[in-house]
């Protein structure tokens, strides 16, 4: 089964920064890797799918890169808003799988 | 709008049996794979089952194979899991999920998903 690794696990930043996710799998998903922002008491919300395509609604600071093994979700200026975790997941054939997330935190 | 709203949850016995729906709205159900994944409050997400569109494929994940079945009723915008067999690992925050598949196995991404239901497994 593919293994999803996210870094950090916990990532502190004020608002205004840039913050930088990695995901990295076992292996190669090519570029079927999606990103999701789930906050307290809500569901996932995708944002980013194969690996740098925003989705419908998702503000322009929100981008991601990388294909293979090695993926990367970058916000561009931290807003309050953002703050919350983060999952990735890929979808190169079952089962899929998510990653542990990174949670975003205000410093 | 796409709106996706599960029931059936509750308190369970180990051993025990439930059936969860999703009732869909603001899409054409019949067209597109439907998935439930589960969260246990505080941890990571975990993919369990996959429907296809009209129901000619499903896959479930090892953790519940030969115990949960999914299914739908196109007709009623309606996707069901049936879990059998209960165990108090299996006590979790249900989410249904519409699929945007990949490929013709469904593997995809999810783009719209449910509030979530509470199962709890305890005696």
């Amino acid at each position: 089964e593919m293994v999803m690794t996210q870094s950090p696990a916990t990532l502190s930043l004020s608002p205004g920064e840039r913050a930088t996710l990695s995901c990295r799998t076992s292996q190669s998903v090519n570029w079927y890797l999606a990103w999701y922002q789930q906050k307290p008491g809500q569901a996932p919300r995708l944002l980013i799918y194969g690996a740098s395509t925003r989705a419908t609604g998702v503000p322009a600071r929100f981008s991601g890169s990388g294909s293979g093994t090695e993926f990367t979700l970058t916000i561009s200026s931290l807003q309050s808003e953002d703050f919350a975790v983060y999952y990735c997941q890929h979808y190169n054939g079952w089962p899929v799988t998510f990653g542990g997330g990174t949670r975003l935190e205000i410093k | 709008e796409v709106q996706l709203v599960e029931s059936g949850g509750g308190l369970v016995q180990p051993g025990g049996s439930l059936r969860l729906s999703c009732a869909a709205s603001g899409f054409t159900f019949k067209d597109h794979a439907m998935v439930w994944v589960r969260q246990v409050p505080g941890k990571g997400l975990e993919w369990v089952s996959v429907i296809g569109d009209n129901g000619d494929f499903t896959s479930h994940a090892d953790a519940v194979k030969g115990r949960f079945t999914i299914s739908r009723d196109n007709s009623r915008n309606t996707l069901f899991l049936q879990m059998n067999g209960l165990r108090a690992e299996d006590t979790a925050l249900y989410f249904c999920a519409k699929a945007s598949p990949r490929s013709s196995n469904y593997d995809g991404y999810f783009d719209y998903w449910g509030q979530g239901i509470l199962v709890t497994v305890s005696s």
